[in-house]
């Protein structure tokens, strides 16, 4: 089945420094990703829309500057965080749209501890 | 707007035991239903969907139908087991099929 990897599994960094976390889809090739965050025992909320070539689209309440997206291949996108801080800490995840199939696959997530 | 509600957690049955989580939904057009399960420190896994009304979907022993008729979606399993010990999501997705929407998420534990 289709596969959608995310890198790194587990970050630690320092406040203010930056991370930088990849979406990638293995099998099949993704116009569309999506970046969901979630907190401990809650559920996902949608921060942002990643349109291969495009800008991305963010929804409501989540700061562009701070989030940096870029989906730069079709089967590529980046999540990064910039000047972290311990409120960032979550779990980060990313779904890719199967353009030919119009079907979402999830990532396993990526863990982040701002310290 | 498009929304989903769910039971709340966390639930806590003993083994083989007969398993429902409620989930409802609201949405214009006509959604795709989905259930996520997520695994301690893990992401989530699609566990089971229907695209239309009165479709069922199943998967390792767990089934839910589309009712359009009660906007509802309910998870069931006829005997749980220690390994389905996880967190249950219901979703939606509208009619573009791009963004989902997630229920709160419930906790399912299951003891020996």
């Amino acid at each position: 089945g289709a596969v959608v990897s995310q890198h790194p599994s587990w970050v630690i960094c320092k406040s203010g420094t930056s991370v930088k976390i990849e979406c990638r889809s293995l099998d099949f090739q993704a116009t569309t990703m999506f970046w969901y965050r979630q907190f401990p025992k809650q559920s996902l909320m949608l921060m942002a829309t990643s349109n291969e070539g495009s800008k991305a689209t963010y929804e409501q309440g989540v700061e562009k500057d701070k989030f940096l997206i870029n989906h730069a291949s079709l089967t590529l996108s980046t999540l990064t965080v910039t000047s972290a801080h311990p409120e960032d800490s979550s779990f980060y995840i990313c779904s890719a749209r199967d353009r030919s199939k119009e079907t979402q696959y999830f990532g396993p997530g990526t863990r982040l501890l701002v310290l | 707007g498009n929304s989903v509600t769910q039971m709340e957690g966390p639930v806590t049955l003993s083994e083989e035991a007969f398993l429902t989580i409620n989930c409802t939904y609201t949405a214009t057009g006509y959604p795709s239903l989905f259930w996520y399960v997520q695994y301690p420190g893990e992401g989530l896994q699609l566990l089971l969907k229907a695209t239309k009304a009165d479709d069922k979907g199943s998967n390792k022993g767990f089934e839910a139908t589309y009712r359009k008729e009660t906007t509802s979606f309910h998870l069931e399993k006829g005997s749980v087991q220690v390994s389905d010990s996880a967190v249950y999501f219901c979703a939606l997705t509208g009619n573009t099929g791009n963004q989902f929407y997630f229920g709160t998420g419930t906790s399912l534990t299951v003891i020996p």
